[in-house]
This record gives structure tokens, C-alpha cells and sequence, in this order.
């Protein structure tokens, strides 16, 4: 079973800023099935990337995702204030389609 | 415009029994795996169950294996998740998903709430 680790649990920014969250891999993720979703409170999550780096139909271009191996990267160019969330990978090739635990982008 | 409804969650005592059921539409509902994937309050997401398109394959995760069960009515479009011998750890909202082998989760429903408690 793959375990995703998130980076950092709590990013504490101002809007306009650049936000850099991580996902650890126990074991090297072969093919591209890491996804990246977005959680407002109260709501139920959003895909924002898929296959490592594509982004899903309508998200900004402010949201890029990079990575390979067993380290990958969501970065935010420049927060907008609807930006303040939580968000999650996931590991989606094959069950358990594990998630990270979270990392909540807060002001 | 695809939509997933869920229904079926309220308080249930420890040891009880609750089926939930998952409404689509908006897609052709026999040409995708189904998966459900619940959130503890104040919780992260956790994935719980899976069903390949025609029902042939299932998967749980070890916490919930013999206690759940996921099933479809295609004829329906209709998924389901029996949970039976609940415990306060099932507490959490349940959500309904369409997984897409390229994409992941493009697909959630809004969530029902199973809430474990005497």
C-alpha cells in the first residue's frame, strides 16, 4: 500500500503570495496517477490536477503540478483569496487509492 | 450536467445498520467504477470502497472489510453501501464518486452524514 505524506500540515500566507505544498511517496509512484484536490469547508473536494501535472477542465492557470519518482509539488503562483483551503493528493492507479493526510493553505 | 446524490445517512447506535445509496446522472452509468470515500469530522478524506462497472470487483479497505458492503443497480443507476456493525469510527460524511481511469475523482457527490453514537 502506497502512503502519501503531506508538507508542510499548515501554510500561513498572504494573498499574492506563492504557495509550494508537498506529497511524499513510500514507494515510487511508476506511473502518473497522482491527483491533487482542492476542499473548501463545507463542500465537498474539487479536482484540480490530474496525472501529475494537467489540470482539470477550468481550473487557473495559477494551479501547476510537478513531480516524479516519490516527490511531487502543487504550486499556487500568486494566492487569490478564494485560494485558502485544504488540499490533498491522492494516488489513484490502483486500490487502495490512497489520500495524504491534507495541508490547509491559510491566511 | 453529470450529478451524484446521496442519501440514506443519520444516526445510527453502535452495532447498527445503515444503507446508503448514491443517484446518478447525467453519465452512462455502467461504463464507470464507482467509489465511495468518507470524511471523518475534522478529518482528512479516506478512500472506503470501490466496484468495477458491472459489479464483478469489489474492494474495501481493512477497517471496513466484512462489515460493508458496495453494490449497484445499473438498471438504476444506482450505487450503494450497506454498513452494518457501525462503530463511532464510521462517523464521517460519506461521499459518492465516479472514478475516471485517466483522472481520478473528476466527479463527487455532495456527501451524506452517518453518525455512529448511542
Amino acid at each position: 500500500e502506497i502512503v502519501l505524506t503531506q508538507s508542510p500540515g499548515t501554510l500561513s500566507l498572504s494573498p499574492g503570495e506563492r504557495a509550494t505544498l508537498s506529497c511524499r511517496a513510500s514507494q515510487s509512484l511508476s506511473s502518473s496517477y497522482l491527483a491533487w484536490y482542492q476542499q473548501k469547508r463545507g463542500q465537498s473536494p474539487r479536482l484540480l490536477i490530474y496525472g501529475v501535472s494537467t489540470r482539470a477542465t477550468g481550473i487557473p492557470d495559477r494551479f501547476s503540478g510537478s513531480g516524479s519518482g516519490t516527490d511531487f509539488t502543487l504550486t499556487i503562483s500568486g494566492l487569490d483569496p478564494e485560494d485558502f483551503a485544504v488540499y490533498y493528493c491522492q494516488f489513484y492507479g490502483s486500490s487502495p487509492r490512497t489520500f495524504g493526510q491534507g495541508t490547509k493553505v491559510e491566511i | 450536467e453529470v450529478q451524484l446524490v446521496e442519501s440514506g445517512g443519520g444516526l445510527v447506535q453502535p452495532g447498527g445498520s445503515l444503507r446508503l445509496s448514491c443517484s446518478v446522472s447525467g453519465f452512462t452509468f455502467n461504463n464507470y467504477d464507482m467509489h465511495w470515500v468518507r470524511q471523518a469530522p475534522g478529518k482528512g478524506l479516506q478512500y472506503v470502497s470501490a466496484i468495477t462497472n458491472m459489479g464483478r470487483s469489489t474492494y474495501y479497505i481493512d477497517s471496513v472489510k466484512g462489515r460493508f458492503t458496495i453494490s449497484r443497480d445499473n438498471s438504476k443507476n444506482t450505487l450503494y453501501l450497506q454498513m452494518s456493525s457501525l462503530r463511532a469510527e464510521d462517523t464521517a460524511v460519506y461521499y459518492c464518486v465516479r472514478y475516471d481511469i485517466l483522472s481520478g475523482y473528476v466527479y463527487w457527490g455532495q456527501g451524506t452524514l452517518v453518525t455512529v453514537s448511542s
